[in-house]
């Protein structure tokens, strides 16, 4: 129980679908980070809140849409989506995010997304 | 941005064996922590190790920071150890992004 706790685990969806992946954290963080890692890729960071905003966006196409109600909660809100897509999405989040925190982040146990 | 390499990329080991990971990054960092990822993709924490050295159990960890690399011992392993072994860095003008390793792949055998 590493105390990020992700849904579902598991989702298939055709392109033209809507979906949402859904994030919630247990330790009192304030900073929560979805990451997306691809077959035989090194993970790769998607977007960074802290305190409910967004400090970071890494390039991410505009089909996936994050949400951050409260500092506890995290979803991905997907939209046509494309085969490519096909990934293990990550939850994180840690205590802090400004420049030199210098904070771990603790890991949900990911959301295994198939794109039809 | 920051390059993070790790060696070997695979690693297939006998019970018992011991074993050292290393992770070298390019740049000064502020954060750096070691993942175990599962056959069910869950990722584990490690160790938390900007510098220094830390021991559990069978594992520990040793950061040199002012060269820029990191090893991670596995002694007297398991099958349990099997995965995939990442590094990953956290450069301290960055907004908690963590730059991760393509990452260790571990096979221990009975």
């Amino acid at each position: 129980e590493t105390g990020v706790t992700q849904t579902p685990r598991h989702l298939v969806m055709g392109m033209t679908n809507k979906k949402s992946l859904k994030c919630e954290q247990h330790l009192g963080h304030n900073a929560m980070y979805w990451y997306k890692q691809s077959a035989k890729k090194p993970l790769e960071l998607m977007f960074v809140y802290s305190l409910e905003e967004r400090v970071e966006n890494n390039s991410v196409p505009s089909r996936f849409s994050p949400e951050c109600p409260n500092s506890s909660h995290l979803f991905l809100h997907l939209h046509t989506l494309q085969p490519e897509d096909s990934a293990l999405y990550l939850c994180a989040s840690s205590q802090g995010v400004w420049r030199g925190s210098n904070q771990p982040q603790h890991f949900g146990d990911g959301t295994r997304l198939s794109i039809l | 941005g920051i390059q993070v390499e790790q060696s070997p990329p695979d690693l297939i080991l006998q019970e018992g064996a011991n074993s050292t990971l290393r992770c070298n990054f390019s740049d000064s960092v502020n954060n750096l922590q070691w993942f175990h990822q599962n056959p069910w993709g869950q990722l584990i924490n490690l160790f938390y190790i900007p510098s220094g050295t830390k021991q559990n159990g069978r594992l520990s960890a040793t950061t040199v920071a002012t060269e820029r690399y990191s090893l991670l011992y596995i002694s007297s392993s398991q099958t349990t150890d099997s995965g995939v072994y990442f590094c990953a860095v956290e450069r301290g003008t960055s907004y908690g992004k963590l730059t991760f390793g393509q990452g260790t792949i571990l096979t221990v055998h009975p």
